[in-house]
């Protein structure tokens, strides 16, 4: 088995302000996720990547950077934060397409608080 | 939302079943997949469905009508800890994304 492991759990920050959060994977799949949770709506996609070094934008890419300098971590920028996007912002890793279809396995979240 | 709509919540009784529904009208399909998440904790895969009629996994047990847009999870034998919210998300023709629905969230009594 693996895990995914998000860092921190909690991300606090001002308006406007840089912030980054982490995900490290130790499944060896090659593509990985971030999407945002808010409460009452489904989980939107904000970056995906299939592989070191490649980034794909998803639906909600706007405000966020996202970088996949090695195979087992994929990092999250959030270039200004807002008060609106509080959130929760799940990691997630994929093997890829088999018998289960894209199965994916989630990391625990990272919780955005914005003062 | 994006295509995938689910009922908002559920609320079932210890002992009987529950049944999730989930409809999609998104552009393209590869195939359903249903995950459970507990409050405060990551999603976990339960299921995945690609072929139309029921995939019968024991305590779960999952639907699809691919004509009709429309899948269902049934639970059956129910269980307090079964309580959760219980996520439906479509698979497009690009393999590597997954479409969410909001969640629907099943409230098991005693």
């Amino acid at each position: 088995g693996g895990i995914i492991t998000q860092t921190p759990k909690f991300l606090i920050g001002q308006e406007g302000q840089k912030l980054t959060l982490k995900c490290q994977q130790n499944f060896n799949h090659d593509t990985m996720y971030w999407y945002r949770q808010d409460s009452g709506k489904g989980l939107r996609l904000i970056y995906y990547s299939i592989t070191e070094n490649d980034l794909q934008k998803g639906d909600l890419s706007e405000g966020y950077d996202a970088s996949r300098e090695k195979k087992s971590s994929f990092s999250l920028t959030v270039t200004s934060a807002q008060k609106n996007e509080m959130a929760v912002f799940l990691c997630a890793s994929s093997p890829g397409t088999g018998n289960s279809g894209n199965t994916l396995y989630f990391g625990e979240g990272s919780r955005l608080i914005v003062v | 939302g994006q295509g995938v709509e689910q009922p908002d919540n559920l609320m079932s009784v210890e002992g009987t079943f529950a049944r999730v529904n989930c409809t999609y009208s998104t552009s393209g399909f590869n195939g359903l997949s249903w995950y459970q998440q507990r409050e405060g904790h990551a999603p976990v895969f339960l299921s995945y469905v690609v072929l139309d009629g029921l995939k019968d996994s024991g305590h779960f047990s999952t639907f699809l009508s691919r004509s009709n847009g429309y899948s269902y999870l049934l639970l059956t034998e129910l269980q307090i800890k079964d309580s959760a919210s219980y996520l439906c998300a479509v698979s497009k023709p690009n393999y590597n994304v997954l479409y969410f629905g909001s969640g629907t969230k099943l409230t098991v009594e005693p």
